[in-house]
């Protein structure tokens, strides 16, 4: 059975404290892994997907990068309005279903 | 703008009662999906169509129902069979159903709950 882990569960970061979150996953085939951002009481926004180990992608001050086991999103002198919950998800097969971590909790305080 | 429109965005249940949760969207994309997020859970799916007038169930399909007559709208009915319906549920669409490398795009929720 695929399966997608993300850790830390939550995290408190302060105004330009640069960290990384980790999305870790078993699965039988690979097809794309996507990151989305989740603001509270609004669906997930898309911010990147990966497809294959040593791809990165960047986005302002989000950069996100894929191994064959693992993903990170790494977040560099982050602001305020970058808290929001990270999610990871992972195509595995047709039809484009996606199989979604629990999600990292990102606070940035001033 | 393009986007899905979910409606409403709450949505009170009373017991025995059939719901319909509505959703629309003008990206023209192909494939339409519904999830349920509860707290401390990832998103699961509750059903999937990738063309008009044909869908599959996901994961948790039991004490659901979807139709899809337009490409734009992918409407979701929780019936009373559904016994835990409280819940915040996502629709999502995507350009295409194959190639699984498509991102999917979604709406921004409604929030079900029982009185």
């Amino acid at each position: 059975e695929d399966q997608v882990t993300q850790s830390p569960e939550a995290l408190r970061l302060q105004e330009g404290e640069s960290s990384s979150l980790n999305c870790s996953y078993t699965v039988s085939g690979l097809r794309g892994l996507f990151w989305y951002r989740q603001d509270p009481g609004k669906g997930p926004e898309f911010l990147f997907t990966l497809y294959s180990a040593g791809e990165e992608k960047e986005k302002e001050r989000l950069k996100a990068t894929l191994t064959k086991k693992e993903s990170f999103l790494h977040i560099t002198a982050p602001k305020p309005e970058d808290s929001a919950t990270y999610l990871c998800a992972l195509n595995t097969g047709t039809a484009s279903k996606l199989t979604f971590g629990t999600g990292t909790r990102l606070q940035v305080t001033l | 703008d393009g986007g899905i429109t979910q409606s409403p965005k709450y949505l009170f249940r009373k017991e025995g009662q059939n719901v319909t949760l509505s959703c629309e969207q003008n990206l023209n994309h192909d494939a339409m999906y519904w999830y349920r997020q509860d707290p401390g859970q990832g998103l699961r799916l509750i059903y999937y169509s990738q063309i008009v007038n044909d869908f599959q169930k996901g994961d948790i399909a039991e004490g659901y129902s979807v139709s899809r007559e337009k490409k734009e709208s992918f409407p979701l009915t929780v019936t009373s069979a559904q016994k835990n319906p409280t819940a915040f549920y996502l629709c999502a669409s995507s350009i295409t159903h194959t190639g699984g490398n498509q991102p999917q795009h979604f709406g921004d929720g409604t929030r079900l709950s029982i009185l």
